[in-house]
C-alpha cells in the first residue's frame, strides 16, 4: 500500500526561526516521485518541489531545502529563518507512477506552520 | 487567461440536489483530477482521467460521476448531494514528460456546502 505520514498537525514558530517539516512515505515500488506543495490562507495549492527515488541528493532553493533520505523513507523539508509568509499549510505526497497508474498523487493530511511576528 | 480554472468558488446547496463543479484547463494537459479537500485527511483523490473519454474512480468516487469529452473539461457531478460531501474541491491537470516529471497543477478550488 502507499501511504504518506505527516506526523506534525501544527507548528507554530517565531519569525526568523528554522522549522523543519518531516514526511515518511510507504510504497513497495522502486520508482516513485515526492512531491511538497504549500497551500497559503488563499486556498490554493503550489507546487514546491518534485523528487525521483532515484536522486537522493539534497535540494536547496533559497531559504527552502529538503532532505531526501531512501533508507528511512523521508523527505523532510526545512525552511531556514522563517517568515510570516510561510504561513501555510504544507503538503507532502507521493506518486508511484507505475504500480499507481495514470500518476496519482497520494497526499498526506498536512502540517500546518504558523509563523508569528 | 492561462491555467486551470473552476467554477463555481462557492456554492451552497440542499441535500438530495444535484450539483456540477465546472473545470477547464488552457495547457491541454492530458491528465485531469479531481480531489476533495477535508480536514486531516489531505486530499483524497475522486476521479481521474488520462484523456478524452477516458476515466477512472479514484479513492473516494462514491456519489459522485465525471465525464471528459473534451480535452480541457473536466467536470465533477454530485448526483443526490449529501452532507457528507461538503468540502473543498480542486482540479488539477497534469502533463507527464519524457524526463518523467509528473507534478500536478491546482485550480483554485470549490467551497461546497451541503445543507
Amino acid at each position: 500500500a502507499q501511504k504518506v505520514t505527516q506526523a506534525q498537525t501544527e507548528i507554530s514558530v517565531v519569525e526568523k526561526e528554522d522549522v523543519t517539516l518531516d514526511c515518511v512515505y510507504e510504497t513497495r515500488d522502486t520508482t516513485y516521485y515526492l512531491f511538497w506543495y504549500k497551500q497559503p490562507p488563499s486556498g490554493e495549492l503550489v507546487f514546491l518541489i518534485r523528487r525521483n527515488s532515484f536522486d537522493e541528493q539534497n535540494e536547496i532553493s533559497g531559504r527552502y531545502s529538503w532532505n531526501f533520505q531512501k533508507s528511512t523513507s523521508s523527505f523532510n523539508f526545512t525552511i531556514t529563518a522563517s517568515q510570516v509568509v510561510d504561513s501555510a499549510v504544507y503538503f507532502c505526497a507521493l506518486t508511484p507512477p507505475f504500480s499507481g497508474g495514470y500518476n496519482k498523487l497520494i497526499f498526506g493530511a498536512g502540517t500546518r506552520l504558523a509563523v508569528h511576528p | 487567461d492561462a491555467g486551470i480554472t473552476q467554477s463555481p468558488r462557492y456554492k451552497i446547496t440542499e441535500t438530495g440536489r444535484q450539483v456540477t463543479l465546472m473545470c477547464h484547463q488552457t495547457w491541454s494537459h492530458s491528465y485531469m483530477f479531481w480531489y476533495r479537500q477535508d480536514l486531516g485527511h489531505g486530499l483524497r483523490l475522486i476521479y481521474y482521467s488520462a484523456a478524452a473519454d477516458i476515466t477512472d474512480k479514484g479513492e473516494v468516487p462514491d456519489g459522485y460521476v465525471v465525464s471528459r469529452s473534451k480535452t480541457e473539461n473536466f467536470p465533477l457531478t454530485l448526483e443526490s448531494a449529501t452532507r457528507s460531501q461538503t468540502s473543498v474541491y480542486f482540479c488539477a491537470s497534469s502533463e507527464p514528460l519524457a524526463g518523467g516529471s509528473y507534478e500536478q497543477y491546482f485550480g483554485p478550488g470549490t467551497r461546497l456546502t451541503v445543507t
